[in-house]
């Protein structure tokens, strides 16, 4: 079945440090991925899609590798900050249809100053 | 732009009563919406898909009696929580997205409805 893996471990840095986070994929062949944030007690918020054909998207601070060899992507945040603290979800896409996203479990990321 | 509101935000209701959430794409039209629910510290949970004029397809698990979902315009779907009991108790957030705009693969999610039932 489908399986998406992201860092059950909340990861913590230092302000102004990158932070990488992870996500793998198994027996699923996305047509794109999104990375989303979500705050506690809030909906999740759209930061950034990545197209299968795509190596690389950037956005600001944010990068997102995409892999599909290795059926992972990476999501980094350069130069962090206190308020980029927040739990990140992964979720994948087909394509065509209506067909749904399947998420990640998330991951927390705390910035500490 | 694509701006996704769900009324209410919270909701404490007794057992046995129903209870609807609505979810509003306020600047664009969705065709498709989506209904999930989320536990403490778990990832979202889709309970069904919404296109717009049509019935809802229901996840497997999911009690379509149960969770009434609605989807009569472009920019409203309502969720109705039928005959409410204590385990339903949890958050509910809805996305909206617009497939027939091109790169219209990405959701927009509501800020999330709290349900209690006591």
């Amino acid at each position: 079945s489908q399986k998406i893996e992201q860092n059950s471990e909340a990861l913590n840095i230092q302000e102004g440090k990158t932070a990488t986070l992870t996500c793998n994929y198994t027996n699923y062949s996305p047509a794109y991925l999104q990375w989303y944030r979500q705050d506690p007690g809030r909906g999740p918020v759209f930061l950034l899609l990545i197209r299968e054909n795509e190596k690389e998207k950037r956005k600001e601070r944010l990068k997102v590798t995409f892999d599909t060899t290795l059926k992972q992507s990476l999501f980094h945040i350069t130069a962090s900050q206190p308020a980029d603290s927040a739990t990140y979800l992964c979720a994948l896409g087909s394509a065509g249809g209506y067909n749904k996203l399947i998420f990640g479990a998330g991951t927390r990321l705390a910035v500490h100053p | 732009g694509a701006v996704v509101s769900q009324h209410p935000s919270r909701v404490i209701c007794k057992s046995g009563t129903s209870v609807k959430i609505e979810c509003r794409s306020l600047d664009f039209q969705a065709t498709t919406m989506f209904w999930y629910r989320q536990f403490p510290k778990q990832s979202l949970m889709l309970m069904a898909t919404s296109n717009e004029g049509s019935k809802a397809t229901y996840e497997q698990g999911v009690e379509k009696d149960k969770f009434l979902i609605n989807h009569a315009s472009l920019t409203l779907s309502t969720l109705t929580v039928t005959s409410a009991h204590p385990e339903d108790s949890s958050f509910y957030i809805c996305s909206a997205r617009d497939f027939l705009t091109p790169g219209g693969e990405t959701q927009y999610f509501g800020p999330g409805t709290r349900l209690l039932v006591l």
